[in-house]
């Protein structure tokens, strides 16, 4: 099992450019996760997904942040334009969907926009 | 809705000593389960403990333990023998009820281990 695997582990980019992360679930994980860490606001999630159906995408902080899940084993987070202000660590995390609850986090992709 | 309240923004304890982080948290739901993650430098989330909020029993994990009151809404995390390699962030979080299992963190604890 290599895990939740993410690309790129870092990523610096000019403001305004467009930004795509990559995630690849675990197989059989039926629910992946999007969280970004700044030291500001903590851990917070973005979006999920559930059978690669978007769930809740509340956490999205403005149009200019996508997420898409075309199958379940590739999901990617687009941000067009980048700012500044979003400069964090973007977390994958995906979950087999049912009892016991056991999530499993990609190494993060660490976004500096300048 | 669900929140995870962590009060502690850092604790230190010497190494083989004994430690405890605090959590304390809110929710509707009446089936949830609870977690302690570990971040160390490397940024790497890793799973420490769970509990399922049915279970009274607190559960273990070699030196580390919970205790879990469900009335006082409370899970802190005790670290038995603590050692060089536990120093990290530390997160409480909550999954809970009919849902999709949606995580909420708190706001996390730096634990420095002193040899």
């Amino acid at each position: 099992d290599a895990g939740v695997i993410q690309s790129p582990r870092h990523e610096v980019t000019e403001m305004g450019q467009e930004v795509t992360l990559r995630c690849k679930p675990i197989s059989g994980h039926n629910s992946l996760f999007w969280y970004r860490q700044t030291m500001m606001r903590g851990l917070e999630l973005l979006i999920y997904f559930n059978n690669n159906v978007p769930i809740d995408d509340s956490g999205m902080p403005e149009d200019r942040f996508s997420a898409k899940m075309p199958n379940a084993s590739f999901s990617t987070l687009k941000i067009q334009p980048s700012e500044p202000r979003d400069s964090a660590v973007y977390f994958c995390a995906s979950s087999r969907r049912g009892k016991p609850y056991g999530y499993t986090f990609g190494s993060g992709t660490r976004l500096t926009v300048v | 809705a669900q929140t995870v309240t962590q009060s502690q923004p850092e604790m230190s304890v010497q190494e083989a000593e004994t430690v405890t982080l605090s959590c304390t948290y809110d929710t509707s739901e009446s089936d949830y389960y609870l977690f302690w993650y570990k971040q160390p430098p490397s940024r790497q989330m890793i799973l420490v403990i769970r509990q399922e909020a049915y279970k009274q029993q607190n559960a273990t994990e070699n030196r580390f333990s919970v205790n879990f009151q469900k009335a006082a809404k409370s899970f802190s995390l005790k670290i038995s023998d603590s050692q060089l390699g536990d120093a990290a962030m530390y997160f409480c979080a909550i999954a809970g009820g009919t849902s999709y299992g949606k995580l909420t963190f708190g706001q996390g604890t730096i634990l420095t281990v002193h040899p």
